[in-house]
């Protein structure tokens, strides 16, 4: 299974930051997709997850300012994050999951959040 | 949230030592759904153990989890070169999923 995470590495302050993770190798049906990312030093924190029925959960914490998408027949899913600050610049990581156990990831892609 | 707390924050070791990492639950991890995520330098975290004891496909026996509750453990017995490696444990036994800080095994 191999999963790639494209999308802009800088995001202005109180834009939308938008990734979308494509996935080879696996029935995508057989997984929920996850995002996890992890700013530098500190904890990796659970984003969300979608399921190709399109059915979401989302971590409360960021819950107001999430949406995810799936585009199953393109083996690829999205995360949208509005309103972002510097506190949101991290490592932006998409897995596959069984419910929350994370299992591929794929690379991760730095995002930084400054004017 | 359950909060992960992992000591220590860095364990120096030779190979050949024995490597153990704790993972401690600010409230008992329900079935005990506690993974471990093995992330070397430049590269993604990998599912190492889940369900706090079995062995993800492609670790060595070497590597075992034990614990239950709030308490759990990641040993690593005759470290090998390769398992210099950042630790992470993840508990996924209640909503939202959490990690600890993770524990750097560093050469000495």
């Amino acid at each position: 299974v191999q999963l790639q995470v494209s999308g802009p590495g800088l995001v202005k302050p109180s834009e939308t930051l938008s990734l979308t993770c494509n996935v080879s190798g696996a029935s995508f049906t057989n997984y929920f997709w996850s995002w996890i990312r992890q700013p530098a030093g500190k904890k990796l924190e659970w984003i969300g997850r979608i399921y190709t029925t399109g059915s979401t959960s989302y971590n409360p914490s960021l819950k107001s300012r999430v949406t995810m998408s799936i585009d199953t027949p393109n083996n690829q899913f999205s995360l949208r994050l509005t309103a972002v600050t510097a506190a949101d610049t991290a490592i932006y990581y998409c897995a596959g999951s069984n419910w929350n156990l994370f299992d591929p990831w794929g690379p991760g892609i730095q995002v930084t959040v400054s004017s | 949230e359950i909060v992960l707390t992992q000591s220590p924050g860095t364990l120096s070791l030779s190979p050949g030592d024995r490597a153990t990492l704790s993972c401690r639950a600010s409230e008992s991890v329900s079935s005990n759904y506690l993974a471990w995520y093995q992330q070397k330098p430049g590269q993604t975290p990998r599912l190492l153990i889940y369900g706090a004891s079995s062995r993800a496909t492609g670790f060595p026996d070497r590597f075992s989890g034990s614990g239950s509750g709030t308490d759990f453990t990641l040993t690593i017995i005759r470290l090998e070169p390769e398992d210099f490696a950042v630790y992470y444990c993840q508990q996924y036994g209640s909503s939202p999923p959490t990690f600890g800080q993770g524990t750097k095994v560093e050469i000495k």
